[in-house]
């Protein structure tokens, strides 16, 4: 299994530009989300989803569009790029969002993005 | 916000156990702890949860207290490569909504020393 992937691995943008971030994971997990994470800071959670067609906002949505039209992939489009929104993204997935044993959340090896 | 309080640092000397505390006073019932690790510039690690018993696995010991207000989280013979970010977590043990959501705070920054 490769995991978690996530693609690209840095990118560049300019204001007012738009951009999509790849998630995909390959354990057929039912809960994916996403997270930014910023200098000396912890994460903080974007958007999720439990499950394909599902998805809801977490606690820093705004700018932020997700969909999740198969398991595999949950894709993060930044539709009007601003430098508020240059972070490190991390993508993460789970078999499912219940706090249960074995059912931990894997992370992916994360997105630098920055915004000029 | 969170619903943990770590203190945001500590030192541990290599080979020697790293035990690092995490006070949860709120916790709820229904709710697990859980401990992940950030080495820098990755993404975090999955290390251990728990919800009332202790826990033990290949990587660490969690001990939560009897009323469960706080956890230690116990790496038993600390190396240069245990250099990290640790976050304690409260996740909640149900279905439905956003409480199943992992939570980050700003963690504990372990640093083991030769």
């Amino acid at each position: 299994n490769a995991g978690v992937t996530q693609t690209p691995k840095f990118q560049v943008l300019k204001t007012g530009q738009s951009m999509t971030l790849q998630c995909a994971q390959d354990m057929n997990h039912e809960y994916m989300s996403w997270y930014r994470q910023d200098p000396g800071m912890g994460l903080r959670l974007i958007h999720y989803s439990v499950g394909a067609g599902i998805t809801d906002q977490g606690e820093v949505p705004n700018g932020y569009n997700v969909s999740r039209s198969t398991t595999e992939d949950f894709p993060l489009r930044l539709l009007s790029a601003a430098p508020s929104q240059t972070s490190v993204y991390f993508c993460a997935s789970s078999y499912s969002a219940l706090a249960a044993h074995g059912n931990e959340q894997f992370f992916g090896p994360g997105t630098r993005l920055t915004v000029l | 916000d969170a619903k943990t309080t770590q203190p945001p640092s500590m030192d541990c000397a290599e080979g020697r156990a790293a035990n690092l505390p995490c006070n949860h006073s709120t916790i709820s019932g229904n709710e697990y702890v859980y401990w992940y690790r950030q080495i820098h510039s990755q993404g975090p690690q999955y290390i251990i949860h728990g919800l009332k018993n202790n826990e033990t696995n290949e990587m660490a010991s969690l001990i939560i207290t009897e009323d469960r207000k706080s956890s230690t989280l116990i790496l038993p013979h600390a190396t240069l490569r245990d250099t990290a970010v640790y976050y304690c977590i409260v996740r909640v043990a149900r279905s439905g909504g956003s409480q199943g959501n992992l939570i980050f705070g700003k963690g504990t920054k372990l640093s083991v020393k030769p």
